[in-house]
Formats: structure tokens, sequence, C-alpha cells
């Protein structure tokens, strides 16, 4: 059973392209979660899926940034007109259910120069 | 609202010596409580977690925890050293029933020879 799968694994994006992260959960896993980490910080949380449907999305900034979990294929963590500030790792996490706890995979490296 | 306070953002130990890494919560109602590792570059891997159960929890490569309620506090700790733990821990906390993980902000464990 691979874990998380996440990629690209590191993705450097000019200011104003769009970003695409992607994130296959663990098979049977229909939770996932999508974690920010900015530079000596701790993850922050962003947004909660299940499948097609968005549940928590509060940490989500308001513009710009969007999350889907269709019902094939991985879950994309879409972020347009990139800026310097978005620069960190996001992590995805998939669990099977609401209270067990979340595999993380091992990130998506963004750099916008 | 809940919060993880982890106190110390770098921590060194001989080679050998006990690890604690220390961390304090506050929730509204009796919470989750997890410790992941993350080496450089790499997710993050479950350590432990409390979810009610035994006050003193096991973990993996010699790790353990103990919730005490009375003072919000669910430290880490390993009897003994080794250079392989070198790395940065994270300690969360999470409401039952609720979406994501808080995490507070880590400590970097660095092992001296």
């Amino acid at each position: 059973n691979a874990g998380v799968m996440q990629n690209p694994r590191h993705l450097v994006r000019r200011r104003g392209q769009e970003a695409r992260l992607r994130c296959s959960p663990m098979k049977g896993h229909s939770h996932v979660y999508w974690y920010r980490q900015l530079p000596e910080e701790g993850l922050k949380f962003m947004v909660y899926l299940q499948k097609e449907n968005i549940i928590d999305e509060s940490g989500m900034p308001k513009e710009r940034f969007s999350a889907e979990f269709p019902k094939e294929g991985p879950s994309i963590l879409r972020i347009q007109q990139v800026v310097r500030g978005d620069s960190a790792a996001y992590f995805c996490a998939s669990s099977p259910n609401a209270d067990t706890e979340a595999f993380f995979g091992q990130g998506t490296r963004l750099t916008v120069v | 609202a809940q919060s993880v306070t982890q106190l110390g953002s770098h921590v060194s130990v001989s080679e050998g010596a006990l690890v604690l890494l220390r961390c304090n919560y506050s929730s509204s109602v009796p919470p989750y409580l997890f410790w992941y590792v993350q080496y450089p570059n790499q997710g993050l891997q479950l350590l432990l977690k409390y979810t009610s159960a035994a006050t003193l929890v096991k973990g993996i490569n010699g790790f353990e925890a103990e919730f005490k309620k009375s003072e919000t506090s669910f430290h880490l700790t390993k009897p003994s050293a080794h250079m392989s733990d070198a790395a940065e821990y994270f300690c969360a906390v999470r409401r039952p029933g609720a979406d994501g993980l808080t995490f507070g902000k880590g400590t970097h464990l660095i092992i001296q020879p």
C-alpha cells in the first residue's frame, strides 16, 4: 500500500503564474487535508476535503487559492497568480475517516521567483 | 479555539542523554494530541498519539509522552538520545470531531556526539 503521494516534489513558478499541486491519498482514504509550512514555522491547516466536497476551508486564503478532490483522480491545490509570499512547503495528508490519524505525504516545495 | 506551544525552538543534548521536548496545549475540550517528526526535506511521520486512553503513550523509536491534564502538557521524552534522532519535532492537537490539526512551531533537536 503506497503512502500519500504528492507531486511534484519541487515546483518553481514565476510571479503571476499558476501553481497546481497534486495529492493522491492512500488507498481506501477518502479524507484529504492540505497544510502549508512557511520557513521556521509549524504547519498551518488550510483545507479539509472529502470526495467531491469541501468540508472545511477556514485556513484557505480568501483569494487565489482553491482546492478540489474529484470523484476520480487526485486532490488538487491550485494557486493562481502566485506571489513570493506563496513560497512554502505544502503538505497533504489523508485518512480513512475523521477520527483516525492522518498520514502525510512528503510535500511539494513551491518556490516563486 | 485550540493552540499549541512548544518551549524551545532548538534543543541540544548529548548522545546517550535524556531527550525532553516540551509541549503545552490549550483546548476547550479534552483533545487528541500528537507528536510528529520531520527529517530534512521529508514529510511528517507520526511518533505517537493520545486519544483519551492511557495517559502514558509509547511511540516508535523509543519515544514516549505523558498526557497531564492538570498541567495541560504532553511532553515528549526518550531515555537515551541517538544521533539518528536529530530532526524537527512537532506537537499537534485536534479537538475530537474537528477538522485538521493545530501544530506548534516545532523544536529542532540537535544531538551532540
